[in-house]
């Protein structure tokens, strides 16, 4: 089956811990992203990737950091620099570049928690 | 950062009934609009995608028109389904600085009653 995967489903952070939320994908798709989403707010772009070894930072990248060594695989860590780092984060890929005009494919998400 | 509005925040329908609801955002520098449906406990689902002014796109019962000299989009349900119970999320494109970011509104959220 192609598709998006992320892990965990639930992730807890302690005070002043770094955690890395996993996203992989099968479709051979270039582009990869990371959302987060927070209660009454739509989702916004943390980063995202339109080739290997190459991101940018998106409308939130603030305590965040990601790589993308592989086509299939686009990690993103939430340091302990992210303050309010209790959210749900989306994953998604898409076929080609970022141009805007092609569907994303999301991944079925993570939920990070403080403890 | 752009603002893209969604309305209604959410609505309650009955089984049968058809429904639309809107999508608002500046009409400069528009590149593309995209619809996705999100149910719960699943991943967002991409329903159209949509480029130029006058589009009209259809999936069986869910259409979507586009205006871009307005600055709206509408998504239509024509006989409401207890499958069709998601949150429905627009999405816009702007040209421009040279990225080509996905800004998502916060979404509408339906509830379909049998």
């Amino acid at each position: 089956d192609g598709g998006i995967t992320q892990s965990p489903k639930y992730l807890f952070r302690k005070e002043g811990q770094n955690v890395t939320l996993s996203c992989e994908q099968n479709l051979n798709h270039d582009a990869m992203y990371w959302y987060r989403q927070d209660p009454g707010q739509g989702l916004r772009l943390i980063y995202y990737s339109q080739i290997v070894n190459d991101f940018q930072k998106g409308d939130i990248a603030e305590g965040y950091s990601v790589s993308r060594e592989k086509k299939e695989s686009f990690p993103l860590t939430v340091t302990s620099a992210q303050k309010n780092p209790t959210a749900f984060y989306l994953c998604a890929s898409s076929p080609g570049l970022a141009t805007g005009g092609e569907t994303q494919y999301f991944g079925p998400g993570t939920r990070l928690l403080v403890l | 950062i752009l603002n893209v509005e969604q309305s209604p925040q959410s609505l309650h329908v009955q089984e049968g009934d058809s429904t639309n609801f809107t999508c608002s955002f500046p009409s400069s520098n528009f590149y593309a609009l995209h619809w996705y449906r999100w149910e719960t406990a699943k991943s967002p689902e991409a329903l159209f995608v949509m480029t130029l002014n006058g589009d009209e796109k259809k999936k069986g019962r869910i259409s979507a028109t586009l205006n871009t000299k307005e600055g709206y989009s509408y998504l239509y349900i024509k006989g409401s389904q207890p499958e069709d119970s998601a949150t429905y999320l627009c999405a816009l494109i702007y040209s421009g600085a040279g990225s080509y970011q996905l800004t998502f509104g916060k979404g509408t959220k339906l509830s379909v009653i049998p």
